[in-house]
This record gives structure tokens, C-alpha cells and sequence, in this order.
């Protein structure tokens, strides 16, 4: 596809449960990158992958969250024992290596996750 | 650690006039890049304009600018001639340059929601 895509673009679990979000990013596109948006608030940094190696992960709020990128393509965001305070709009952007630098991330519409 | 603060949760502007939304940040980075992205309701954020700290001179996009005052630690987004499809959320943004073994992590405001009547 010509952007980044994300599935399921809505979740809705029960409290405990285990969800996946997958992210397609922009072929070519090396540098992938998942932010977490709470309602009415600005995206919040979760993890940076370079390739298929998490270049930094120091956003990933605690041990629930994990995110694989096995092929330095696909990414999938998995989220353990979810909690009501999970619940927020999980948003992938990728860019080409260079771009990184300079802010030239292109995202996808977010998957929405609600936390019953 | 750096924070960027939007102090404007919302604003409205009639059709073609202008509207300016304010943003400031908070760094001990000399060098640095900051940015405004548009959020509309399909939720996929856009640039709509970027600045490098190291340049003087302010960022222009057709519609759309900025005014940078580095010593002040301020950065706000003019759009002239606002069109409906301007209505959306703004976010301000920071990012580390390049020499700061930057791994291109944004950070952002808080948002601003602009709506544009006609």
C-alpha cells in the first residue's frame, strides 16, 4: 500500500485479556516507530525499531508491553494482561533511515484499544 | 528532559482570516528540530511544517508558518487565508538533532484543537 497501515483499527477486550496490533509500514521504510495517545493527549513514545532490532525501547511502560519487527518489515505491538488504563490509540509511524533525523515520519490512522 | 507545552486546548477562526497557536518547550539541546503535525478526525498525523533551531530564519509552508524564538524557547504556527479543512488538532513536537545521538523519538504537546467556521 502507498501508507503506513494498522489492523485492527478498533479493539475492544475485556480486562486480562491479551491483545496483538499489527503495523504495515511504507515499504523501504527501515526506521518504525509505536506511539501511545491517551484521550486528548499527545502521542507518547513507546518503542523505536531500526531494521529488526528495537533501537530503543524506553518508553515501553512496563514488562505487559512487547514488540517484535522479525523481518524488518511488519511490526506487531503485543500487550499482556491488558488493563483499563491500556485503553488509548496506538499509532505507527515509519521513515527512511536518513529521515530519522529530521522528523519525516509518516504515520498510520492508529489502532484504537478499549479496555473493558 | 525536555517538555513541550501547548497552552491553548482549543481555538476557533472564521474562514480565511488568520489564527496563530502558541507552543513552548523546554530543552538544555542547543541543536534540535521542532515541528507542528495536523491531526483530523481520521487520526493519521501529518507535518505540516518543521524548523531547525540552527537556522535563523523562520519556516514557511504556502499557508502556513512559524515564528521561532529560540532564546525565549518559543514556537508558533501562523495559518493565513484558514480554509474548513484546517480543522483538526495541532501538535507542537521536539525532537534532539542529529549529533545528540538522536534516534528520532518525537516529543509532543499536549494539542491544540482548531476549528475553522465558515
Amino acid at each position: 500500500g502507498a501508507g503506513v497501515s494498522q489492523t485492527p483499527s478498533n479493539k475492544v477486550t475485556e480486562k486480562g485479556k491479551y491483545v496483538e496490533l499489527r503495523c504495515d509500514p511504507i515499504s523501504g521504510h527501515t526506521a518504525l516507530y509505536w506511539y501511545r495517545q491517551s484521550l486528548g493527549q499527545g502521542p507518547e513514545f513507546l518503542i523505536y525499531f531500526q531494521g529488526t532490532g528495537a533501537a530503543d525501547d524506553s518508553g515501553l511502560p512496563n514488562d505487559r508491553f512487547f514488540a517484535v519487527r522479525p523481518e524488518g518489515s511488519v511490526s506487531t505491538l503485543k500487550i499482556q494482561r491488558t488493563e483499563r488504563g491500556d485503553s488509548a490509540v496506538y499509532l505507527c509511524a515509519s521513515s527512511l533511515s536518513g529521515a530519522v533525523n529530521t522528523g519525516e515520519l509518516f504515520f498510520g490512522e492508529g489502532s484504537r484499544l478499549t479496555v473493558l | 528532559a525536555q517538555t513541550v507545552t501547548q497552552s491553548q486546548p482549543e481555538m476557533s477562526v472564521q474562514e480565511a482570516e488568520t489564527v496563530t497557536l502558541s507552543c513552548t518547550y523546554d530543552t538544555s539541546e542547543s541543536n534540535y528540530y521542532l515541528f507542528w503535525y495536523k491531526q483530523p478526525p481520521s487520526r493519521q498525523m501529518i507535518l505540516v511544517i518543521r524548523q531547525e533551531a540552527y537556522k535563523q530564519q523562520n519556516a514557511t509552508e504556502n499557508r502556513f508558518s512559524v515564528n521561532f524564538q529560540k532564546a525565549a524557547k518559543s514556537f508558533s504556527l501562523k495559518i493565513s487565508d484558514s480554509q474548513l479543512g484546517d480543522t483538526a488538532m495541532y501538535f507542537c513536537a521536539f525532537m534532539k538533532h542529529r549529533s545528540s545521538s538522536n534516534t528520532g523519538k518525537l516529543i509532543f504537546g499536549q494539542g491544540t484543537t482548531l476549528q475553522v467556521k465558515p
